[in-house]
Formats: structure tokens, C-alpha cells, sequence
């Protein structure tokens, strides 16, 4: 069974377009995130959510909509994209937002801007 | 800001050597973990390390967090093949977890 799964494993678009990524995890989860990975392999948070609340936005433009419509899903809409979104998104969910709670990462979602 | 550096960025080695890579920040963690990534899929946490001067062993692989709680390093004995992947440490802020620069292994055969 997978843990947390993200869809699609590829995107290619062109800029100005608008796309949407999703992410669910089935393993009972209180808080799920998105992170982005540049080309150097930099995992940088985006959002955080607990219980579908927004915790954490960290300074993502506001092209981006995370949304969250229990607390098994958690979604990304971008809006507009432009060259500079090309990345590998990432969801991970971890049991809550205890210091101790390891983060499971689905296996990323591929943008491509053109 | 929060920022985990580590070092070496980039490292390939023969099988049977021995490798340390070093995760290393001015700032305090409450817990440090360590994740391997493999291509195309998403991170893997190996190990939570909470207090400091903590050493965790995982078979060949061994974890130390500073007394400080600042830095961590991960030591590899008689790295295989299989080793080779991304590694990178990830320290728990507020709310979050921030992510290490990271550490391209590879391990020849």
C-alpha cells in the first residue's frame, strides 16, 4: 500500500498556465506539507498543514493555493506559472507536529515550465 | 534564518571505504534526522537523533548528534553499492523541518 501518494509524477507546461498537484496519505496523519526541490537538491518547505489548518507558509508567492479539504489530502494549485516554478514538488505527511515525528515523502511530482 | 550545511557536497568512493559527512549549523535543533534519497523517489528518514551526544548505530551506518545539539554526522563503514544515494540531515525548527544542503554519494563497485 502506499503511504503518501502524489499525482501526476510528471507535468510539462507552459508559462502562464494553471495546474493543480495532489497528495494523499492513508496512514492516519494529523499534518501533511509541501516541499519543493530545486536542481541542486535543495528541499525547501512551502506549507504546513495540521488537521487542515494552515500552519506554515514560508513566503511562497501567493500564485500558489495549497488546499486541504481533510486531513488525508492536502493540494497544490499554482496559478500563472512561470520558468522559475520548474522543480520536483514533494508532499510528506508526518503523524503531528511533535519534534519527534518522522516525515514520509511521496515520490514527487516533476514540473516543467516552458 | 535556520541553515544546515553540509559537507562533503559531493562525494564518490570505492567499495569497502570508509566515508563521514557532517551536517552543521549555528543553530539549536530539539532533533536532527537524517534521510536518504534515491532517484526519482521522495526522502527516506534512517535515524532521529534527540539529545546531545547522542550515537545511534543502523548496522553499518552511525549517527552522532553535538553535545550542542548544532551539528550531527553520519559515518558510513565499508560503504557498498548500495549505499549510494543523497543524503541529507534535517533539523526540526518550529513547525518544520529544514533540510541540509545534502551529500551526493556515490560507491563504486
Amino acid at each position: 500500500d502506499t503511504a503518501v501518494s502524489q499525482t501526476p509524477k510528471y507535468l510539462v507546461t507552459q508559462m502562464g498556465n494553471d495546474k493543480s498537484i495532489k497528495c494523499e496519505q492513508n496512514l492516519g496523519h494529523d499534518t501533511m506539507y509541501w516541499y519543493k526541490q530545486d536542481s541542486k537538491k535543495f528541499l525547501k518547505i512551502m506549507f504546513s498543514y495540521n488537521n487542515k489548518e494552515l500552519i506554515i507558509n514560508e513566503t511562497v508567492p501567493n500564485r500558489f493555493s495549497p488546499k486541504s479539504p481533510d486531513k488525508a489530502h492536502l493540494n497544490l494549485h499554482i496559478n500563472s506559472l512561470e520558468l522559475g516554478d520548474s522543480a520536483v514538488y514533494f508532499c510528506a505527511s508526518s503523524q503531528d507536529l511533535g519534534s519527534g515525528s518522522p516525515l514520509h515523502f511521496g515520490n514527487g511530482t516533476r514540473l516543467t515550465v516552458t | 534564518t535556520q541553515l544546515l550545511e553540509q559537507s562533503p557536497q559531493f562525494l564518490s568512493i570505492q567499495e569497502g571505504e570508509n566515508l563521514t559527512v557532517y551536517c552543521n549549523s549555528s543553530s539549536v535543533f530539539s532533533s536532527l534526522q537524517w534521510y536518504r534519497q534515491e532517484p526519482g523517489e521522495g526522502p527516506v528518514l534512517l535515524v532521529t537523533v534527540v539529545t546531545g551526544g547522542e550515537v545511534k548505530k543502523l548496522k553499518r551506518l552511525t549517527f552522532q548528534f553535538g553535545d550542542a545539539r548544532k551539528d550531527s554526522s553520519l559515518h558510513i563503514t565499508a560503504a557498498q553499492p548500495g549505499d549510494t544515494g543523497l543524503y541529507l540531515c534535517a533539523g526540526r525548527g518550529t513547525y518544520k523541518y529544514i533540510f541540509g544542503t545534502g551529500t551526493r554519494l556515490k560507491v563504486l563497485a
